[in-house]
């Protein structure tokens, strides 16, 4: 157990919907990312968030967004749903804004568009 | 553009034997080089990290090879165990301005046979 908690584990929803994932980071970690698995891109950055700031933006796309509230938490805002946007969606935390010290990822939650 | 390619799609040991993973990079500006494991229905979860001041790490039976002139990096398992069976995954990040998440190889699937 990382220490990370995703909530839901699985979502289901239809095209043009739009959905919030929640992430809880480790305690004391103030980093959170956000990355997408799929079977034909992998696991791809999408955003971090440092203490509720932006801190960099990797491949997520318009429709997308994120934000970090005061208790660290974080959610990922997806709205215009498409089949491609089917994936497991994991974030992952870290105590620090650098990318280079160690992340801890969540057990993920898996979107299903249909 | 792929930055870091992982090498090879799938791997079949045998028990006792030695599984080797291999991951080359391009962009000279990495300096932290993390191995993630994965089970099927789980997040990636840290197994070892090196920095490019070093040359091997070695933690219990998991060690990281790194040639920092060939911009390669690979993962030895010694004594390869049934409950090594997972797909593994390298990845780099660098540090400072314009840092961006983990860059992600595509992944192994390792099978170790009993």
């Amino acid at each position: 157990d990382s220490g990370v908690t995703q909530t839901p584990k699985h979502l289901i929803t239809a095209t043009g919907q739009r959905v919030t994932l929640r992430c809880s980071p480790r305690s004391g970690d103030l980093s959170v990312y956000w990355y997408q698995q799929s079977l034909d891109q992998g696991l791809q950055f999408l955003i971090q968030y440092y203490n509720g700031e932006e801190r960099a933006k990797g491949n997520i796309l318009e429709r997308f967004s994120a934000q970090q509230f005061p208790d660290l938490h974080s959610e990922l805002n997806l709205s215009s749903l498409e089949l491609g946007d089917s994936a497991l969606y994991f974030c992952a935390s870290s105590v620090d804004a650098s990318s280079t010290y160690e992340q801890y990822f969540g057990p993920g939650t898996r979107l299903t568009v249909t | 553009q792929q930055q870091v390619k992982q090498s090879p799609q799938s791997l079949i040991v045998q028990k006792g034997g030695i599984s080797i993973i291999n991951c080359a990079y391009e962009n000279t500006a990495f300096d932290y080089f993390p191995w993630y494991q994965q089970f099927p229905g789980k997040g990636p979860a840290l197994l070892i990290a090196i920095r490019p001041d070093v040359s091997e790490k070695k933690e219990g039976r998991f060690t990281i090879s790194f040639n920092k002139s060939a911009k390669q990096f690979s993962l030895h398992i010694m004594d390869s165990q049934p409950g090594d069976s997972a797909t593994y995954f390298c990845a780099a990040s660098k540090a400072g301005g314009g840092a961006d998440g983990l860059t992600f190889g595509k992944g192994t699937h390792l099978i170790i046979q009993p």
